[in-house]
């Protein structure tokens, strides 16, 4: 398995852009996971899905961001409209179950100018 | 809530001994992990202990668990330039299958 991919590796987009950021996590891993890497709030989780359920989206800052996870394979996290404070790193993790190692995908590096 | 705590930055000269100190308050993990994440990278596994263990020792890597304080270190020996990262520990939030991470240690080797 080619481990978690996430795409793109770099996003700059201008303020008021919806912006998708997307992941394929390891087949066969039940748990997906969204954070946000930043220098002032290090790393935060955002939202996570078992079975391709939301299960727990106390994280997301505002309803500016949603995600959704069609399938297995396959997870998008959305800013709409983005905002320059949404500049950071934005990883997603699966694992195969919620509280068990966890493996990360390079991560989405956002610029919002 | 549950919560772990770790100290944000350690400089060490290469070839001294590293310690990075954890500090959680979710009495029922069962493993607790410590993650490496280089400049650029995401974070990757570096080793983990079983909460009814008190020390694990992994080649240059030692981790001890004092569960009574709630104390989680990862030593890491004969430190080289290499190991220059940020190290986050992690842990299950109790009554949630996720886990939760320290805000990470970045650790800086000088010469």
């Amino acid at each position: 398995d080619a481990g978690v991919i996430q795409s793109p590796r770099h996003e700059v987009t201008e303020m008021g852009q919806e912006v998708t950021l997307r992941c394929k996590p390891i087949s066969g891993h039940d748990y997906l996971f969204w954070y946000r890497q930043t220098m002032m709030r290090g790393l935060e989780l955002l939202i996570y899905f078992n079975n391709n359920v939301p299960i727990d989206d106390s994280g997301m800052p505002e309803d500016r961001f949603s995600a959704k996870m069609p399938n297995a394979s396959f997870s998008t996290l959305k800013i709409q409209p983005s905002e320059p404070r949404d500049s950071a790193v934005y990883f997603c993790a699966s694992s195969l179950q919620g509280a068990n190692e966890a493996f990360f995908g390079q991560g989405t590096r956002l610029t919002v100018v | 809530g549950e919560d772990v705590e770790q100290s944000l930055f350690l400089s060490v000269r290469e070839g001294d001994s590293s310690v990075i100190n954890c500090t959680y308050t979710d009495s029922s993990s069962t493993y607790l992990y410590w993650y490496k994440q280089e400049p650029g990278a995401g974070l990757q596994l570096l080793t983990y202990i079983f909460s009814n263990m008190d020390m694990k020792q992994d080649q240059r890597l030692t981790v001890l668990l004092n569960k009574k304080d709630k104390h989680l270190s990862l030593r890491i020996a004969d430190t080289q330039t290499g190991d220059s990262a940020i190290y986050f520990c992690a842990g299950p939030s109790g009554g949630y299958n996720k886990l939760i991470f320290g805000a990470g240690t970045r650790l800086a080797v000088h010469p």
